[in-house]
């Protein structure tokens, strides 16, 4: 069974470069979560959308961006990166009747 | 608001011991989810299982098993036989019955289990 993608697995960025993390959910999904995981932390939920609507928005910095595209794919932009922002991030989709969300792989970005 | 609390920082067993998870949960919510994931070093989330709060009843696949007592708001995970490859990050997580709720996590519990 097709599971969610996320692009790149792993990113190396420098502090203040930009870093775009992309998001491919599971067929028929129309609904997509990003969560960031620090070392050592659980998972935040950062921001979701739903039909490329945003629908919720958690601990997000200013300094990221996302949206969701008519294909359902989403990317997370994340600019004048810092070192805090080193970590996993999540990629999650889901359809309303499943009360589940179908986690991607992560991509985890260092910056250094 | 929700909240997961999971007290255990990390428990170490021996191979083939019982070893048990709390999750402590809390929410307004008349109806929710519960869920338990298991993170691996290589980094990605395993779902493990799912339990509405309508359905009261414990689950048991195979080595796991899982114990939700609502009047105490526990939603507890025990592993039997522990093994090797049961080492890992146990996260416990909460949504609200809404088909589109995000989770709330607890800390996790690393769990390390030694031949």
């Amino acid at each position: 069974a097709a599971g969610v993608i996320q692009s790149p697995r792993h990113l190396i960025k420098e502090k203040r470069e930009t870093a775009t993390l992309k998001c491919y959910p599971i067929p028929r999904h129309d609904t997509v979560y990003w969560y960031q995981q620090g070392p050592g932390q659980d998972p935040q939920f950062l921001i979701s959308f739903y039909e490329k609507m945003q629908s919720d928005k958690g601990s997000i910095p200013d300094r990221f961006s996302a949206q969701q595209f008519s294909d359902y794919h989403s990317e997370l932009n994340m600019s004048s990166l810092e070192l805090g922002d080193s970590a996993l991030y999540f990629c999650a989709s889901t359809v309303a009747t499943y009360n589940e969300q179908f986690f991607g792989p992560g991509t985890r970005l260092t910056v250094l | 608001a929700q909240k997961v609390t999971q007290a255990q920082t990390e428990i170490s067993v021996v191979e083939k011991e019982d070893v048990t998870l709390d999750c402590v949960y809390e929410t307004r919510d008349t109806t929710y989810y519960l869920f338990w994931y298991k993170q691996p070093p290589s980094g990605e989330l395993v779902f493990l299982i799912r339990r509405n709060s309508f359905d009261e009843q414990n689950e048991i696949s195979g080595r796991y098993s899982w114990n939700f007592q609502k009047s105490t708001s526990s939603f507890n995970f025990t592993i039997t036989a522990s093994q090797v490859v049961d080492s890992a990050v146990y996260f416990c997580a909460l949504s609200a019955d809404s088909g589109y709720s995000t989770l709330t996590f607890g800390k996790g519990t690393m769990l390390l289990v030694s031949p």
